[in-house]
């Protein structure tokens, strides 16, 4: 079936440090691939996307690159703030009109 | 409204009592998803509405669980006898139809704990 496994947290890391949080899929196909991330007391926010493969998405310095060869879609960001401080989640659409497919969630927490 | 509304934002319940969750989507998104979000781990997706027909109600985990959405607007997830397992986050989100194109916006929740 389909499947997203993504690293285990929590993730401490200090401000401006380099953040790698790792993210693999299970599924037939082409999927499109999500991170979200959930600020705490926030709902899910979409914080970036690819539909296909090689794409690489975008957003508030986070970068994720869709690799098919190796069925990953790792979230990085640079230089990490204190406001990075949330829960982020890799999720997967298998194709239009059935649901987003989560990972577990990875907790960030990024001290000054 | 502006957002995916969710109510009750927090509920406290007796085990073996019914519960029931509303989701207000987005004006005009059509589709419409139940998750379950219980403590320490992932969304468990429950149902998928495209209007008001659901054409992907897998997720459900028992028949205690049901799901009804009227108009292509309001919907309501309904748990009945609840048991302590049943204590999660139930998140609803929407998008405008069904598709990778389009971005799903999840609302804040409703907190239920059943004791």
């Amino acid at each position: 079936g389909n499947s997203v496994t993504q690293m285990e947290g929590p993730v401490t890391l200090s401000e401006e440090a380099f953040l790698t949080i790792n993210c693999t899929y299970t599924a037939t196909g082409y999927p499109s691939l999500f991170w979200y991330v959930q600020y705490p007391g926030e709902g899910l926010q979409l914080l970036l996307k690819a539909t296909k493969a090689d794409d690489k998405g975008s957003n508030k310095g986070f970068e994720a690159t869709y690799r098919k060869e190796t069925t990953s879609f790792h979230l990085e960001k640079g230089s990490v703030q204190v406001s990075d401080s949330a829960v982020y989640f890799c999720a997967l659409l298998k194709r239009a009109g059935t649901a987003l497919i989560f990972g577990k969630g990875t907790t960030l927490s990024v001290s000054s | 409204g502006a957002g995916v509304s969710q109510s009750p934002s927090n509920k406290v319940t007796e085990k073996g009592k019914d519960v029931e969750l509303r989701c207000d989507p987005i004006s005009g998104h059509t589709a419409l998803y139940w998750y379950r979000q219980r403590l320490g781990q992932g969304l468990e997706f429950l149902i998928y509405f495209q209007g008001n027909s659901a054409p992907d109600k897998s997720g459900l985990p028992s028949d205690r669980f049901s799901a009804e959405r009227t108009g292509e607007s309001v919907s309501t997830l309904t748990i009945q006898r609840t048991q302590q397992e049943d204590s999660a986050v139930y998140l609803c989100a929407s998008s405008l139809v069904g598709s990778e194109r389009n971005t799903i916006y999840f609302g804040e929740g409703s907190w239920l704990t059943v004791v």
